[in-house]
């Protein structure tokens, strides 16, 4: 089962309110990706967990949290919404590659598409 | 940082015809190059992974090629049915296990009955 779920499916924020999103994943996968897809660009890496290891991109360092509790979860978080966080989140998962393959597949979830009014 | 191109954003094909979708990128170290399929509504699947030593790879209905010298990843379905309607997307990785994909902006695909 290669499956990466992905709740809520659809998220209405007001501006300035926190956003709390979930992603899980049972490949025992050891890194948990998420990106940010807006209309017509291309999905935009935000953050990632390797292990129990943040690593945050940084032009987007203050903007987004996470954590990550066990190896089957990850959360996006968002401390206050603003109009530009509107746009489908992705969370993808992986595992470090072997037999000198560093790469391995990311597989994503269907998404979370959060509107900010 | 790597930069990757896609062209063109939008294609429409009759169907039987051919599609071809190009990444071009910018990264010399670049060698892992991944090709995925968004049909509305639903995940990213990933259609092929290519190694930067292979060249030509041959899948279900479609081949990819990789220049290395020209920097250009290419996406040929070669008889284009209606099931391929959908947004695909290349990405581009470099081989120092830093885990991350650097997407194109996607070719919405269209094939006409």
């Amino acid at each position: 089962d290669t499956t990466v779920k992905q709740n809520p499916r659809y998220k209405l924020a007001r501006v300035g309110k926190p956003v709390n999103l979930i992603c899980s994943q049972t490949m025992n996968h050891d890194t948990m990706y998420w990106y940010q897809k807006k209309p017509n660009q291309a999905p935009k890496l935000l953050l990632f967990y390797y292990d129990k290891i943040l690593n945050r991109e940084a032009d987007t360092f203050e903007k987004f949290q996470s954590s990550r509790p066990n190896n089957s979860f990850c959360s996006l978080y968002i401390g206050s919404a603003g109009l530009e966080y509107s746009a489908m989140y992705l969370c993808a998962s992986s595992r470090k590659g072997t037999g000198g393959f560093n790469q391995d597949t990311q597989y994503f979830g269907p998404g979370t598409r959060l509107l900010v009014l | 940082g790597e930069q990757v191109e896609q062209r063109p954003p939008h294609l429409s094909v009759r169907e039987g015809d051919s599609a071809v979708i190009t990444c071009t990128y910018t990264d010399p170290n670049s060698y892992y190059f991944f090709w995925y399929k968004q049909e509305p509504g639903a995940s990213l699947q990933l259609l092929m992974k290519v190694f930067s030593s292979t060249e030509i790879n041959e899948g279900q209905g479609f081949t990819v090629l990789l220049n290395k010298k020209d920097k250009r990843l290419s996406l040929n379905l070669t008889a284009a049915h209606p099931g391929d309607s959908a947004a695909y997307f290349c990405a581009v990785s470099e081989d120092t296990g830093n885990y991350k994909y650097v997407f194109g902006a996607g070719t919405r695909l269209k094939v006409i009955a």
